[in-house]
């Protein structure tokens, strides 16, 4: 959905570096989610966010990743030292919360590790 | 956790058929989306259905709670309905979505 926007839309890394992901949800939405796509894969759960809290982060890696959704500006996440296993489409999603599940989805930011 | 399954894996149709993808799951689900995503990787949210029957244009489904499944009918396929339908569950535990692995569908002219 356009309004879910995301950035960037790819991101090409060197092993080692850091990737910023960045996510901002659709106006009057506060609660945002984070899933992975790995290559001919669905989609898997990462994180779950309120305005300065972490809900659920229990799909994310216990090493090297890690979201914030501060009380202003966009939702981050962010993986350090990435390696090649971390190539994949990142999609965050949004809802509101009159209808915490009815989500809404951005166009994904493609991490390309090299 | 909850399973979903989605059948078939793989469709190949012609256009102007028509076609039905099934999601099974294993538990009670408070949401049920369907989603499509199109060659360039978008996702696009086709229905929000936890329970009865949505129509929207050529396509429309159903979902039967109380039997774990969803339906969804895709009449008078287009070329640009290709890509994967992905059906996705919220478990009455959680928030998250869970999702199947998908149906590749491809519409040939």
């Amino acid at each position: 959905n356009a309004g879910v926007m995301q950035n960037p839309r790819h991101l090409v890394r060197r092993r080692g570096q850091e990737a910023r992901l960045r996510c901002s949800p659709m106006k009057g939405h506060s609660h945002v989610y984070w899933y992975r796509q790995l290559p001919e894969e669905g989609l898997k759960f990462m994180v779950y966010l309120q305005k300065e809290n972490i809900i659920d982060e229990s799909g994310m890696p216990k090493e090297r990743f890690s979201a914030e959704f501060p009380k202003e500006g966009p939702s981050i996440l962010r993986i350090q030292q990435v390696v090649r296993g971390d190539s994949a489409a990142y999609f965050c999603a949004s809802s509101s919360w009159t209808k915490a599940t009815e989500a809404f989805f951005g166009q994904g930011t493609r991490l390309t590790v090299v | 956790g909850i399973q979903v399954e989605q059948s078939p894996p793989d469709l190949i149709l012609q256009e102007g058929a028509n076609s039905t993808l099934r999601c099974n799951f294993s538990d009670s689900v408070n949401n049920l989306q369907w989603f499509h995503q199109n060659p360039w990787g978008q996702l696009i949210n086709l229905f929000y259905i936890p329970s009865g029957t949505k129509q929207n244009g050529r396509l429309s489904a159903t979902t039967v709670a109380t039997e774990r499944y969803s339906l969804l009918y895709i009449s008078s396929s287009q070329t640009t309905d290709s890509g994967v339908y992905f059906c996705a569950v919220e478990e009455t535990s959680g928030s998250r979505l869970t999702f199947g692995e998908g149906t590749q569908l491809t519409v040939n002219p």
